[in-house]
């Protein structure tokens, strides 16, 4: 079965300043998507970005980036110049080619002004 | 697109009652998903359904919960009888071709029951 870990329950990050957010992921299968998504306040899930396992280039998105390492099932997000809409719940998930969706427990990231 | 649509936004409904959640997808998606959110358990998928037809409920927790898809652009997730521990914020969630790309969720339902 499928399972995504995210050891950090909350973190906090000063604005302009760079945080990275910990991702691991559990699978067996060798076609399969990562994805980070963003909870602010308003309770609405934004996606932030995606990776495709069989890509090795790592997934950017203006600020986002990840570090994708195959290998350690590591999916790490860094948001760079963190800015205070930046402030939400952010859930790294992992899809299996047919199988189920999986969200990890989420990491609560507040940016500090 | 108006993206995905749900209704009612807040459903406050004492035990033992029925409750209907209803999810209108984003037109020409046709992977519908539908999620629990709790503080102790987080999110969870209950449910999805791909081309109308559900591929995996191993996630509905019990009898008392069903969902169905009687075509393209609408979803109902239906709890009868319903009980307090069934409180919780309901997503569902719209893509194309299944989990491998963007989920577009919706602004969902939070259901209290008393």
């Amino acid at each position: 079965a499928q399972t995504v870990t995210q050891s950090q329950p909350e973190m906090s990050v000063q604005e302009a300043e760079t945080v990275t957010l910990s991702c691991t992921y559990d699978t067996s299968e060798s076609n399969y998507y990562l994805f980070w998504y963003k909870q602010p306040p308003s309770r609405q899930m934004i996606l932030v970005i995606r990776q495709e396992a069989y890509k090795q280039q790592n997934a950017t998105e203006n600020r986002f980036s990840v570090n994708f390492q195959k290998a350690a099932k590591s999916f790490s997000l860094k948001i760079s110049d963190s800015q205070l809409g930046d402030t939400a719940m952010y859930f790294c998930a992992s899809y299996n080619y047919g199988q189920n969706f999986v969200f990890g427990p989420g990491t609560r990231l507040s940016v500090l002004p | 697109d108006a993206g995905v649509i749900q209704s009612p936004r807040h459903e406050v409904t004492e035990m033992g009652q029925e409750v209907t959640l209803r999810c209108k997808p984003i037109s020409g998606h046709n992977s519908l998903f539908w999620y629990r959110q709790t503080m102790m358990r987080g999110l969870e998928l209950l449910i999805y359904f791909n081309n109308n037809v559900p591929i995996d409920d191993s996630g509905m927790p019990e009898d008392r919960f069903s969902a169905k898809m009687p075509n393209a652009s609408f979803s109902t997730l239906k709890i009868q009888p319903s009980e307090p521990r069934d409180s919780a914020v309901y997503f569902c969630a719209s893509s194309h071709r299944q989990g491998a790309n963007e989920q577009y969720f919706g602004p969902g339902t939070r259901l209290t029951v008393t």
